[in-house]
């Protein structure tokens, strides 16, 4: 089965400042998805960022890149000129490329706090 | 489009109670999955359906029941409410598998069993 980990249960950066979340992850597959996911106070699940596995280029969304490190099953997620709006709790989550559904492992997640 | 929808919003049950969740979603989606969530634990995976008459069971099923009768629907019942099943739940669904069939959330319910 494969497991998700954030190791990092609450962050905090100055606004406009960069600050990288962590994500580590175990799977005995070789082609597979990762994601980042948002969830601000209103509880709602909002997609950040996504990676294919078999991609060696890490993805990037405006503000946000990942550092996607296949080998070492590390999954970092970056953001730049941090925002207010950006206070939230953050969720990497690992899904399998097989067609069983699709399903997601989320890690524990970190809270992260953007200080004015 | 309403998306997923999920209710009710908040709801408080006595332990042994039953109830269903209700989640419904108008995108024609294929795959749609029940979580919940609990503090320090992420989204855990309870149930699954790869289309209407087919589902099969997640990280924690026990205590829960489901059914996808139509692609629409996909009811989460919980049989005998506990203590332990005070979480907030989530319905997805998704059109595909692949990496750009994105998955939509439900606004979620909070449940608390007392």
């Amino acid at each position: 089965a494969q497991t998700v980990t954030q190791s990092q249960p609450e962050m905090s950066v100055q606004e406009a400042e960069t600050v990288t979340l962590s994500c580590t992850y175990d799977t005995s597959e070789s082609d597979y998805y990762l994601f980042w996911y948002k969830q601000p106070p209103s509880r709602q699940m909002i997609l950040v960022i996504r990676q294919e596995a078999y991609k060696q280029q890490n993805a990037t969304e405006n503000r946000f890149s990942v550092n996607f490190q296949k080998a070492a099953k590390s999954f970092s997620l970056k953001i730049s000129d941090s925002q207010l709006g950006d206070a939230a709790m953050y969720f990497c989550a690992y899904r399998t490329s097989l067609t069983s559904g699709s399903r997601l492992t989320f890690g524990e997640g970190t809270q992260l706090t953007v200080n004015p | 489009n309403a998306g997923v929808t999920q209710t009710p919003k908040f709801q408080v049950l006595k332990t042994g109670q039953s109830m269903t969740l209700q989640c419904a979603q108008d995108m024609n989606h294929e795959y749609m999955s029940w979580y919940r969530q609990d503090p320090g634990m992420g989204l855990r995976l309870i149930h699954y359906s790869v289309g209407a008459g087919i589902t099969d069971q997640g990280e924690v099923p026990n205590g829960y029941n489901v059914s996808r009768s139509t692609t629409e629907d996909f009811p989460l019942r919980l049989l005998s409410a506990a203590p332990s099943q005070t979480s907030v739940y989530f319905c997805a669904s998704s059109y595909g598998t692949g990496v750009y069939y994105e998955q939509y959330f439900g606004p979620g319910t909070r449940l608390t069993v007392t």
